[in-house]
């Protein structure tokens, strides 16, 4: 069946890099972009970035612009989320989703179960 | 400045049917917006492609409980839930594309009494 299963969270300090993982599985991942959210503890859903189904466009929230890169690997299968100059705000759990298509503009249609990240000294 | 606009929570008894609101914000009533539940410690799921017109298209497994609608001026999109069950009891998340970024709504916390 249709998965995806994030990896790579964890606790680290402030001003250090972390790189998250999604495993996806069951669906063509080279024909779909591939989204990240995040949801900050008791809050709303936020939107992080996007990229296309062959890497071509990337899209990114200004909150993590110039600190986060999305990128994949699609003989892997796999989306990443590469973290770096972390702040306590970023602590969140993050969800890699799929899109409708594989352009930028598709919206989400399948999400992971999500990864926790913890930035506190 | 793209937008969605939605109302905090909303409640209903068992069996009975509630529906929610996303608002566009003003020159951007024409985009198509999707709905997404979130039950308690869970992940999100996609529920429904809404447009403008009305027509919605939902995500594979989602009960015909579930369904869209847009207002007249389509600047309105509703989420109404019929027959509710005690599953139901989650929070509502509309979202949209424009300009570069992805947006979501605040949420719409739904309590099942």
């Amino acid at each position: 069946q249709v998965q995806l299963v994030e990896s790579g969270g964890g606790v680290v300090q402030p001003g250090r890099s972390l790189r998250l993982a999604c495993a996806a599985s069951g669906f063509s991942f080279s024909g779909s972009a591939m989204h990240w959210v995040r949801q900050a503890p008791g809050r709303g859903l936020e939107w992080v970035a996007v990229i296309s189904h062959d890497g071509s466009n990337k899209y990114s929230a200004d909150s993590v612009k110039g600190r986060f890169t999305i990128s994949r690997d699609n003989p892997k299968n796999t989306l990443y989320l590469q973290m770096s100059s972390l702040r306590a705000e970023d602590t969140a759990v993050y969800y890699c989703a799929r899109a409708s298509g594989p352009s930028v503009v598709d919206a989400f249609d399948i999400w992971g179960q999500g990864s926790m990240v913890t930035v506190s000294s | 400045q793209l937008v969605l606009t939605q109302s905090p929570s909303a409640s209903a008894s068992l069996g009975a049917s509630v529906k929610l609101t996303c608002t566009l914000s003003s020159g951007h009533s024409d985009y198509a917006i999707t709905w997404h539940q979130q039950q308690p410690e869970k992940g999100p799921r996609y529920l429904m492609k809404l447009y403008s017109d009305g027509r919605h298209i939902k995500g594979d497994g989602i009960p015909d409980r579930f369904s869209g609608s847009s207002s007249s001026s389509g600047a309105e999109r509703y989420l109404t839930i019929s027959s509710l069950q005690s599953e139901d009891e989650a929070d509502y998340y509309c979202q949209t594309w424009g300009a570069g970024i992805h947006v979501f709504g605040s949420g719409t916390k739904v309590t099942v009494l």
